[in-house]
């Protein structure tokens, strides 16, 4: 198994609005990130978790919350969103130690309302 | 600060050679990796440079020169396919921890 399952796919929510992104992974990597993208720009990095800790966090507005609960699992928790917060959010597992080949999952496009 | 820098558009025509710059400012570099994209789709891995040289596979190749902050990615035998959007990604430490961080991204245009 070689995927990265991310839901929903496709989520859309008010400001005041909590909700939850999710990632699965079944390939025994052990660092797992969040990306955010926007239309005709480059992934963003958000978070990195290594070994089921959080080891980046690029400067990330609180209202995004990141959650690791085991190996195969991340999630982003979603509070009070901004209307720029639309985006296609990535989520991407690798062997901490080879970082430079990530697997994607296919994103959750997020729009706020 | 980082920056990866590559031409923002290329066109080429089916069964062509292209080659896509990537120059790069960075501390704590450790390689570089190659990203397509195409409209709608993920990010999928095309090849990873932690040494100086050419790395081959198959229609893809990619270079690295770590002196000159350069790397490439050449495509061969251009298809239709291969029309999509590559990123160059810097490996990068931030702290004990690695990173990858994204280029600009080069739009590219295979035409029949």
């Amino acid at each position: 198994d070689t995927e990265v399952t991310q839901t929903p796919k496709h989520l859309v929510m008010g400001m005041t609005n909590k909700k939850s992104l999710k990632c699965e992974q079944h390939m025994g990597h052990r660092a797992m990130y969040w990306y955010k993208q926007k239309a005709k720009k480059p992934p963003e990095l958000m978070f990195v978790y290594s070994y089921e800790k959080l080891s980046i966090n690029e400067s990330v507005p609180s209202r995004f919350s990141p959650e690791c609960p085991n190996s195969s699992l991340l999630n982003l928790h979603l509070h009070a969103l901004q209307p720029e917060d639309s985006a296609l959010y990535l989520c991407a597992s690798s062997q901490p130690m080879n970082t430079g080949e990530l697997f994607f999952g296919e994103g959750s496009r997020l729009t706020v309302l | 600060g980082q920056s990866l820098e590559q031409p923002s558009e290329v066109t080429a025509v089916e069964g062509a050679i292209v080659q896509i710059n990537c120059t790069y400012q960075t501390s704590g570099f450790y390689g570089l990796s190659w990203y397509q994209q195409h409209d709608g789709g993920a990010p999928t891995f095309l090849s990873y440079n932690a040494l100086d040289g050419l790395e081959e596979t198959g229609r893809f190749s990619s270079f690295l020169s770590r002196s000159d902050s350069y790397g490439y990615l050449l495509l061969q035998e251009l298809q239709m396919k291969d029309s999509a959007s590559y990123f160059c990604a810097g490996v990068i430490s931030s702290g004990s921890a690695r990173q990858l961080t994204f280029g600009s991204g080069t739009q590219l245009t295979v035409l029949p």
